[in-house]
């Protein structure tokens, strides 16, 4: 089973500035099936990225995503009010699909 | 439009049964998989397992093997979890969610409003 360790663990920010949020898995996560979810407080996850890079659709441009082997990370170039939330990545190249335990992005 | 509709709140005792419904609409329910995921109160998400209602084939995550059931019916396009006998520890929060393109590997691109379950006694 591969583990997912997400950092940090919370993020305390501005709106306007940059965040950066890492998630390194325990073994190579194969063809790069790693995605990255955002929930909000008494909301189902909504899915920002796939294939560690592809933007579901909807989603903003200022959210991308990078990464391979092990190491990946979300980015938010320009944080919005509405972009305060958990983060969790995912791989689901194998069975199980585990999830991080989750990055809380916090107002500064 | 696609949807995932699960069934509502349950309150429930301990060692009592327990099924929990998502019924699917608006894409092709037989050819996508469908995955549940559980978050317990101020927790993550965890992966329980997932169900190709096509054929019923089911992948379950260590962690849940043997302690739920995850089943479909895809004559009414829903999929279900399952517990025989039920434990405080259940108490949480239960989401369905979709495979994005309809693969054995994909992430999942649409979600159940969630159905909390409440053991106790």
């Amino acid at each position: 089973e591969i583990v997912l360790a997400q950092s940090p663990g919370t993020l305390s920010l501005s709106p306007g500035e940059r965040a950066t949020l890492s998630c390194r898995a325990s073994q190579s996560v194969s063809s790069s099936y790693l995605a990255w979810y955002q929930q909000k407080p008494g909301q189902a996850p909504r899915l920002l990225i796939y294939g560690a890079s592809s933007r579901a659709t909807g989603i903003p441009d200022r959210f991308s995503g990078s990464g391979s082997g092990t190491d990946f990370t979300l980015t938010i170039s320009r944080l919005e009010p509405e972009d305060f939330a958990v983060y969790y990545c995912q791989h689901y190249g194998i069975s199980p699909g585990t999830f991080g335990q989750g990055t809380k992005v916090e107002v500064k | 439009e696609v949807q995932l509709v699960q069934s509502g709140a349950e309150v429930k005792k301990p060692g009592e049964s327990l099924k929990i419904s998502c019924k699917g609409s608006g894409y092709s329910f037989t050819t996508y998989w469908i995955g549940w995921v559980r978050q317990l109160p101020g927790k993550g998400l965890e992966w329980m397992g997932i169900i190709y209602p096509g054929d019923s084939d089911t992948r379950y995550s260590p962690s849940f093997q043997g302690q739920v059931t995850i089943s479909a019916d895809k004559s009414i396009s829903t999929a279900y979890l399952q517990w025989s006998s039920l434990k405080a520890s259940d108490t949480a929060m239960y989401y369905c969610a979709r495979h994005r393109g309809g693969t054995y590997r994909g992430a999942f691109d649409y979600w159940g409003q969630g159905t909390v379950v409440t053991v106790s006694s």
